[in-house]
């Protein structure tokens, strides 16, 4: 089946690294996304890895993908406050343009 | 500017009025969406179109109405059997032949129903 879970709140201090977790269950997904929202607003794509890599860097996010696990991570290094938002995790089915997200986590940047 | 818009920001209905949300895109995408947002659920996909004249039930759409006359636009009407519609809709719109399939989003809609 499909399913997408985060954990659903993560805190950190300015200028530290943030680290957001999400597994998933369906091994034949093709591509995974990270998009962020903020309050009140749209998703905006982040930045998304191919099923066949296992890192993708892109400025202050890292990319990590552990495809035996089903494990993906996004890090934001050198946090600002600007990054406080909900991020989701999504996942790309192998056939159709569907995507499945999971239920978000909550990044908190204290100054 | 090209982007998606969805109009308005903030509805509100009476119990058993149905209510129509509309969603509008100039960025020439073949595939648009209809998503609705809970909290702590994440996003749940209600409907979704290919292509103008052609649409797909997503994950919960029961209660739920849509038309694809033309490519830009694809409203949803939140009928009056859905039992709950008191949530954030978004809208999207993607590429439909695209490998990473990367979905525009709206700035969405919030409906209540008093």
């Amino acid at each position: 089946g499909e399913d997408v879970e985060q954990s659903l709140f993560l805190s950190v201090r300015e200028g530290d690294s943030s680290v957001i977790n999400c597994t998933y269950t369906d091994s034949s997904s093709t591509y995974l996304y990270w998009y962020k929202q903020e309050p009140g607003a749209g998703l905006q794509l982040l930045t998304y890895i191919f099923s066949n890599m296992d890192m993708k860097q892109d400025q202050r996010l890292t990319v990590l993908l552990n495809k035996k696990d089903k494990h993906l991570s996004l890090r934001i290094a050198d946090t600002q406050t600007g990054d406080s938002a909900i991020y989701f995790c999504a996942e790309r089915m192998e056939y159709g343009n569907k995507l499945v997200f999971g239920a978000g986590t909550i990044l908190r940047v204290k100054s | 500017d090209g982007g998606i818009t969805q109009s308005p920001k903030y509805l509100f209905r009476k119990e058993g009025q149905n209510v129509t949300l509309s969603c509008e895109q100039n960025l020439n995408h073949d595939a648009m969406y209809w998503y609705r947002q809970d909290p702590g659920q994440g996003l749940r996909l209600i409907y979704y179109s290919q292509i103008v004249n052609d649409f797909q039930k997503g994950d919960i759409a029961e209660g739920y109405s849509v038309s694809r006359e033309k490519k830009e636009s694809f409203p949803l009407t939140v009928t009056s059997a859905q039992k709950n519609p008191t949530a954030f809709y978004l809208c999207a719109s993607s590429i439909a032949a695209s490998f990473v399939n990367e979905q525009f989003f709206g700035p969405g809609t919030r409906l209540t129903v008093l």
